[in-house]
């Protein structure tokens, strides 16, 4: 089955500055990959996806890079802002299984 | 407003006792999702539902029981084969499969 793995486990970045947080995936059948923001005690909001035939999408700070080839897509946060502070997971689908495979999170914290 | 709706927020539960999560959903979504969250290990799949008198397993399904009666409720039961279920409870929709998730905002579960 698909395996994500998600790395930093925790990142601390300061006001302003950007954030990424990277993720790679095992199954080159894999086509859709979601990104969702979690706040403490709240379920996970997605806040930005990419198919498997675009390479980047962007929404205003918001980015998110694929490559296919090295099966690993990327979030980036620029101009961070306190109100990033959060856990980000990604996740992968596979059509086949029809299933979304989730990453183990990273715990971002933005230093005012 | 559309969205998802779990309750209750708090459950405790005996050793020995059967309790039900409730899962309402107003989006008119066809799938619907449970997944099971404890710290480091990202968000699990218990049971999904693509449509009306229909679920599946999940990774994890031992121990858990759903029904998916009408198109807006995913009830989960964690019955007393459940050995260790104190965890976050999330569970999701989608219009289909391969889309975004919406998220309700969970039931924390403790075992006293």
């Amino acid at each position: 089955g698909e395996n994500v793995e998600q790395h930093p486990s925790t990142l601390s970045v300061q006001e302003g500055d950007s954030a990424v947080i990277k993720c790679t995936y095992s199954d080159s059948a894999s086509n859709y990959f979601p990104w969702y923001k979690q706040e403490l005690g709240k379920g996970p909001q997605l806040i930005i996806d990419i198919r498997s035939n675009v390479g980047e999408k962007k929404d205003q700070r918001i980015a998110v890079t694929l490559n296919k080839t090295a099966k690993h897509f990327s979030l980036h946060i620029t101009e961070t802002q306190p109100e990033d502070s959060a856990v980000y997971f990604c996740a992968a689908y596979n059509f086949g299984n029809e299933k979304l495979t989730f990453g183990t999170g990273t715990r971002l914290t933005i230093i005012p | 407003d559309g969205g998802i709706t779990q309750s209750p927020k708090y459950l405790f539960r005996k050793e020995g006792q059967n309790v039900t999560l409730s899962c309402e959903q107003n989006l008119n979504h066809d799938a619907m999702y449970w997944y099971r969250q404890d710290p480091g290990q990202g968000l699990r799949l218990i049971y999904y539902s693509q449509i009306v008198n229909d679920f599946q397993k999940g990774d994890i399904a031992e121990g858990y029981s759903v029904s998916r009666e009408k198109k807006e409720s995913f009830p989960l039961t964690v019955t007393s084969a459940q050995k260790n279920p104190t965890a976050f409870y999330l569970c999701a929709s989608s219009i289909g499969v391969g889309d975004g998730y919406t998220f309700g905002s969970g039931t924390r579960l403790t075992v006293v």
